[in-house]
């Protein structure tokens, strides 16, 4: 069966400091890949997709980048962290019939 | 992309069915509803998904109409554990793969 794994689980940084947030999917070949940002009381918002090693689709404008060194691992990323980027961050793979499973979630606070 | 309206809150008796709506107007014919569920602080879990004809699975039943421009997700005996934000979406084409899009969800309420 196809697990997802997702790390740290909560995290807090202080604003200018680098990110790197990790996700790995087993039990899986070629994946989409997906990162969420929600922000507290809202719904998701797609941040990145990608449908294979080193495709990299962006959704939206922002502070954070996204890699796909493995087919089956994807980071998510930024250099220097704002306030802003606070949020409950989420990892996420699909296949084509049962839509998108879901990580268990990285809380960053960035203080 | 089509978009999806769901009710921003719901309260269900323990027990009863819980029955959440939602619109979906601008569809189009090869584009499916898909259910999933957010309870506080955990990632979202699939529910259920269809096409056009109704479905059923050991969590819940979804209703299509048959215009297929609104659904129902039918939790049939609700329990406290039910209590989170359910969202309604459909499947998005993006360049090369699929995007799913999430909105802000009903947030159910089962209550004793």
């Amino acid at each position: 069966s196809q697990t997802i794994h997702q790390w740290p689980a909560t995290l807090v940084q202080p604003v200018g400091s680098p990110l790197s947030l990790e996700c790995t999917v087993e039990g899986t070949s070629n994946p989409n890949l997906y990162w969420y940002r929600q922000a507290a009381g809202r719904g998701l918002q797609l941040l990145f997709y990608s449908v294979g090693i080193g495709q990299i689709s962006s959704e939206v404008p922002q502070n954070l980048s996204a890699s796909r060194p493995q087919d089956r691992q994807f980071i998510l990323s930024s250099k220097k962290l704002l306030l802003s980027d606070s949020g409950f961050y989420l990892c996420a793979w699909s296949d084509q019939d049962r839509g998108a499973f879901f990580g268990q979630g990285t809380r960053l606070t960035v203080v | 992309d089509a978009k999806t309206t769901q009710p921003t809150s719901m309260d269900c008796a323990e027990g009863r069915a819980a029955n959440l709506p939602c619109n979906h107007s601008t569809i189009s014919g090869n584009e499916y509803v898909y259910w999933y569920r957010q309870i506080h602080s955990q990632g979202p879990q699939y529910i259920i998904h269809g096409l056009k004809n109704n479905e059923t699975n050991e969590m819940a039943s979804l209703i299509i109409t048959e215009d297929r421009k609104s659904s129902t997700l039918i939790l049939p005996h609700a329990t406290l554990r039910d209590t989170a934000v359910y969202y309604c979406i459909v499947r998005v084409v993006g360049t090369g793969g699929f995007k799913t899009i999430f909105g802000a969800g009903t947030r159910l309420f089962v209550k004793a």
